[in-house]
């Protein structure tokens, strides 16, 4: 069964900063992997998702890598702002099954 | 494009009671699923759907029902509600969950509570 763990699970940085949230899963077997964020009452938002086949996407400050046969993505935020500040979540959708949802890094960017 | 709506936002359940959680999606997604999200728990998948007519069970389907007549709507019921059901629900959708290039796409949660 595909576990899916982020690492760490909170993190406070100052503004400005460039900072990295990892996520890793124990099965490669993957259609894609997505990155999402979530803000305190409200829903995920998608961010990135890089296909089996690729290896990163980018989308402005964010940079998202995939590395299938270590099992590790992660998510680069770039000149961090506290407008970034929000839980970020990793899930893998895995062959034959449905996506599977890491527990989420929270990540607060201090003015 | 309203994307995936929810509704109603926040409910209150006595023991016992039933309800549904209403779920729409306009932009003609094939996959669509109800997820609840605990503290300490993350997201966990109760029912999903690929399509109109067929549903699934996820990881936790117990003491929750669902049907989907239409592409568009995926109801969630709740026949005897429990306080163990006390939780924030969010729908998601995509277009086509074995594709690798699909997004999927959550609507704002429906918080329940029950006493």
């Amino acid at each position: 069964k595909q576990e899916v763990t982020q690492i760490p699970a909170a993190l406070s940085v100052p503004e400005g900063e460039n900072l990295v949230l990892n996520c890793s899963f124990t099965d490669s077997a993957i259609y894609n992997l997505q990155w999402f964020r979530q803000d305190p009452g409200k829903g995920l938002t998608s961010l990135l998702l890089i296909q089996s086949s690729q290896r990163e996407q980018t989308s402005g400050r964010l940079n998202a890598s995939l590395d299938k046969s270590s099992g590790r993505s992660t998510l680069y935020i770039a000149a961090s702002q506290p407008g970034d500040s929000a839980t970020y979540l990793c899930a893998a959708l895995v062959y034959g099954q449905n996506f599977v949802f890491g527990p989420g890094t929270r990540l607060s960017v201090l003015p | 494009n309203a994307g995936v709506t929810q509704t109603p936002k926040f409910q209150v359940l006595k023991t016992g009671q039933s309800m549904t959680l209403q779920c729409a999606q306009d932009m003609n997604h094939e996959y669509m699923s109800w997820y609840r999200q605990d503290p300490g728990m993350g997201l966990r998948l109760i029912h999903y759907s690929v399509g109109a007519g067929i549903t699934d069970q996820g990881e936790v389907p117990n003491g929750y029902n669902v049907s989907r007549s239409t592409t568009e709507d995926f109801p969630l019921r709740l026949l005897s509600a429990a306080p163990s059901q006390t939780s924030v629900y969010f729908c998601a959708s995509s277009y086509d969950h074995r594709e690798g290039n699909s997004p999927l796409h959550f609507g704002n949660g429906t918080r329940l509570t029950v006493t």
